[in-house]
């Protein structure tokens, strides 16, 4: 099937940095979307884009669509204690009927104090 | 507004057995997505429900199972349970229209012994 990939697999940063992680495939993509993931829970939405170049943010973060429409990056600016987490790219490919999300294997991010 | 909820939160289970896992989407949701999360494989579709009808479906063999209810409510099923099986089942709702756009709950986290 189609995948994701996501990169890099773990980061440790200091408190107060800024983070970028991006997601690369082989195929085009309608939506990418960007999710955070703590343990114990669910993936959390944070930021959705729709349109080739489109640039989003949401607080801190900032979520760019590729203009090839196969790629995305995320930054997270000033990274705080509470940003420690798993974060997910996900995209949907074009197409009648694809309902469906395909996920990267995630970002494990830790920010040391 | 309530978010996803997913039941129960945790279960075990031994190998042969069948589970049922239960999801109420988000009030007006009308469209359920499921899926697998494991460490090896990251998050996988399994099935989309829209008004009690599947309209994709993963690539996981036919023990895995799932309906919809005329109340947007989901179940999914798994039977004969084998211990790769063991993994936390999420759920996401969406409006139609706007499937791309999917809302997960936290989760249930099964272990098969």
């Amino acid at each position: 099937g189609q995948q994701l990939n996501q990169s890099p697999q773990s980061m440790f940063i200091q408190e107060g940095e800024d983070v970028s992680m991006n997601c690369t495939s082989s195929s085009i993509f309608n939506t990418w979307l960007w999710y955070k993931q703590d343990p114990g829970e669910g993936p959390v939405l944070l930021i959705a884009l729709y349109k080739a170049g489109e640039l989003t943010s949401n607080g801190r973060l900032t979520a760019q669509f590729g203009i090839t429409r196969k790629d995305s990056f995320l930054n997270i600016s000033a990274s705080i204690p509470s940003d420690v987490g798993i974060y997910f790219c996900a995209g949907q490919l074009p197409g009648a009927g694809s309902y469906q999300l395909t996920f990267g294997k995630g970002t494990k991010l830790s920010v040391i104090p | 507004k309530a978010g996803v909820t997913q039941t129960p939160r945790y279960l075990i289970k031994t190998r042969g057995q069948q589970v049922t896992l239960s999801c109420s989407p988000i009030s007006g949701h009308r469209s359920v997505s499921w899926y697998q999360q494991t460490p090896g494989q990251g998050l996988q579709f399994l099935f989309e429900y829209f008004s009690e009808t599947q309209r994709n479906k993963g690539n996981f063999p036919g023990r895995f199972s799932g309906r919809q209810f005329s109340n947007s409510r989901s179940e999914m099923n798994v039977s004969t349970l084998e211990l790769g099986d063991s993994a936390l089942y999420l759920c996401a709702s969406s409006l139609a229209g706007a499937e791309n756009i999917q809302y997960f709950g936290a989760g249930t986290r099964l272990s098969v012994l």
